[in-house]
């Protein structure tokens, strides 16, 4: 299973843009990158998933360099309400089709 | 709103108890997962079903057995458990098994062992 390390913690200010980003040096071929939001006593939540390049949707960005050993989670213009844990998990068919371990997660504190 | 129903939402048990948490999807997905989310550590992969069968494990005592009557239904069947057992569990579905495929979560049950 490809081992990810994430920051375990960023501080950001409402409206600023914040980038997490995630290493995953032993990353397989077919490995798929996601990421999931999970705020307190909450289960957590899909936020994006990518292979390669860039995918945006209307919550976020998920950047991808060429040799897939990291990836940037980019939210734009943040809230208190993105206040949360962000996981990212990497993983696929290589695995063995054996579900994900979620790690500690980048616990992101956003303030006024 | 995930599509996924956990219920209860709290739960307080005695050790030597026997209760039951319950979680329903009506995604018409296809494989199905129990979490343990002790505080301020990691979730934890305790079972894995997939088309109603079970295809993981995680080393989970036996004080907790899981049964899955159908792909929309999933129990978590607690007996005489210990208070290190209080934490969230979270259920989760996806359309199939495998790390590729989205997980959808409950929102819990929160128990407490006394």
């Amino acid at each position: 299973l490809a081992k990810t390390t994430q920051p375990i913690s960023m501080d950001s200010y409402e409206g600023q843009e914040v980038n997490i980003t995630c290493s995953h040096n032993n990353i397989a071929t077919n490995d798929y990158i996601t990421w999931y939001q999970q705020f307190p006593s909450q289960g957590p939540r899909f936020i994006i998933q990518g292979y390669k390049t860039k995918v945006t949707n209307e919550v976020a960005s998920l950047f991808i360099p060429a040799d897939r050993k990291s990836s940037t989670l980019s939210l734009p213009r943040v809230s208190l309400s993105d206040t949360a844990v962000y996981y990212c998990l990497v993983g696929g068919v290589d695995t063995g089709r054996r579900a994900l371990t979620f790690g500690s997660g980048t616990r992101l504190q956003v303030q006024p | 709103e995930t599509g996924v129903t956990q219920t209860p939402r709290h739960l307080v048990m005695g050790m030597t108890n026997k209760k039951s948490l319950k979680c329903e999807q009506h995604l018409g997905h296809n494989a199905m997962y129990w979490y343990k989310q002790s505080a301020k550590k990691p979730l934890e992969l305790m079972f894995v079903y997939n088309f109603k069968e079970q295809t993981e494990n995680n080393s989970v005592p036996s004080r907790f057995s899981p049964e899955c009557p159908n792909s929309s239904h999933l129990f978590l069947h607690l007996h005489t458990l210990q208070p290190e057992d209080s934490a969230l569990y979270l259920c989760a579905s996806s359309p199939r098994r495998g790390p590729e495929n989205i997980q959808y979560f409950g929102a819990g049950t929160r128990l407490s062992v006394l």
